[in-house]
């Protein structure tokens, strides 16, 4: 069965320090990941998928398959990165399964 | 429309009424998910849509909850004899086929009491 973790619940960070959130997956072929963001207020939005390999303000996440990870990392924060953050999988025909979230808190 | 837009934004219902959530998905795209937030969870997947029909239903809490997709389009998702454990924001969300990104409505929040 497909599964997402997302170990840390809350993650306080100070701006301009690097930031990394973890997601881990359990899937058996071959999955898309995604990140998606939930600012305060505001809709869930996509931050970026696996195979775009982009950049998206600043964030980058790389699909290791060995480890089944899909980390999300960015190397200094801003406090306008404070938002709730979900990692996501999924694969043909399937729905999308997202893990627990991580809210990340970027303090001054 | 420009996104995917759900209805009503907010409901309050008494326990014990039935209540259907509306949600348009945004034009041409073939797959539909519903999704529910509860305060201070994540995402709970409820149902999936491939065009009208419903290849995942796995998620639906029980059998107080149905949902139905017509023309493509439209779906809503009636919850019959609500309890207090309704309560949450219910998110759709479509894309424009398997595996491409998905678009999320603002959502409904639903409180029964």
């Amino acid at each position: 069965a497909q599964r997402v973790t997302q170990p840390e619940k809350l993650l306080s960070v100070f701006k301009g320090a690097p930031v990394e959130l973890k997601c881990n997956y359990s899937y058996s072929g071959s999955p898309e990941l995604f990140w998606y963001v939930q600012y305060s207020r505001q809709r869930l939005q996509l931050l970026l998928r696996h195979i775009s390999r982009e950049s998206i303000k600043g964030f980058t996440a790389d699909l290791n398959k060995g480890e089944t990870s899909f980390h999300l990392k960015k190397p200094f924060a801003q406090e306008e990165d404070s938002a709730m953050y979900y990692c996501a999988l999924t694969s043909y025909g399937q729905n999308f399964v997202f893990g627990p979230g991580t809210r990340l808190s970027v303090l001054p | 429309g420009a996104g995917v837009s759900q209805s009503p934004s907010n409901k309050v219902t008494e326990k014990g009424k039935d209540v259907e959530l509306r949600c348009d998905p945004i034009s041409g795209h073939t797959a539909l998910y519903w999704y529910r937030q509860s305060l201070g969870q994540g995402l709970e997947f409820l149902i999936y849509f491939q065009g009208n029909s419903a290849p995942d239903k796995s998620g639906l809490p029980s059998d107080r909850f149905s949902a139905e997709r017509t023309g493509g389009s439209v779906s809503t998702l009636t919850i019959q004899r609500t309890q207090q454990e309704d309560s949450a924001v219910y998110l759709c969300a479509s894309s424009r086929d398997r595996n491409t990104e998905a678009f999320f409505g603002q959502g409904t929040r639903l409180t029964v009491v």
